[in-house]
């Protein structure tokens, strides 16, 4: 069971947005603004996203954004396209120099 | 732009030890506030992280794995390692490397991965 809580499956259709829920506690999320996402490929390795809960690293699409309300962060993407398809992970600094994940959410894109 | 790349046995036998090297490259280990991380991903599960390593030897583990974990670094080789011991079949996984930014907690350069399977 992991610590951070993410919906199994999203879906949607090109050029709808959808929103990706990462639900911890505050011992976790909702007491550190170091809630980071990531993308990952079928084969691949993950790819960062999001990170300090609502920064894009350089190249990563503006349709990529984060946010956080309490103890959750969200993922929302714009404008869906077809290589968005993917399992996205949020992982969150948990206090005690350690670091835990969500389980995972996977992307359709219809 | 940094690389990473995992080496070692992708097979280990019940009970003993899986031993694995990250080599980076493009950027010496030692440059900027950066830790030097271990996480694994069982075959069409989730990611849990494993730990981190500092260039100083520092380190820091996941409780749960923390008796049977061991990561070192070797600054001279732009190098860091992990040892897992006692391994069951429950450590069959995807082992990733990862450059680790310090303080702020993300995870922005990662390897490939490698596969290391613990079977008889």
């Amino acid at each position: 069971q992991s610590a951070l809580t993410q919906p199994a499956s999203v879906s949607g259709s090109p050029g709808q947005s959808i929103t990706i829920s990462c639900t911890g506690t505050n011992t976790n999320v909702g007491s550190y603004n170091f809630v980071s996402w990531y993308q990952q490929h079928p084969g691949k390795a993950p790819k960062l996203m999001i990170f300090e809960v609502i920064k894009r690293p350089s190249g990563v699409s503006n349709r990529f954004s984060g946010s956080k309300s309490g103890n959750t962060a969200s993922l929302t993407i714009s404008g869906l396209q077809a290589d968005d398809e993917a399992e996205y992970y949020c992982s969150s600094y948990a206090g005690g120099s350690t670091l835990v994940f969500g389980g995972g959410t996977t992307l359709t894109v219809l | 732009q940094v690389q990473l790349q995992e080496s070692g046995p992708g097979l280990v036998k019940p009970s003993q030890t899986l031993s694995l090297t990250c080599t980076v490259s493009g950027d010496p280990i030692t440059s900027g506030n950066y830790y030097w991380s271990w996480i694994r991903q069982p075959a069409g599960k989730g990611l849990e992280w494993i730990g981190r390593v500092y260039t100083t030897g520092n380190t820091d583990y996941n409780p749960s794995l923390k008796s049977r974990v061991t990561m070192t670094i070797a600054t001279s080789k732009n190098q860091f390692s992990l040892r897992l011991n006692s391994v069951t079949a429950a450590d069959t996984a995807i082992y990733f490397c990862a450059r680790l930014k310090s303080y702020y907690y993300y995870l922005d350069f990662w390897g490939p991965g490698m596969l290391v399977t613990v079977s008889s």
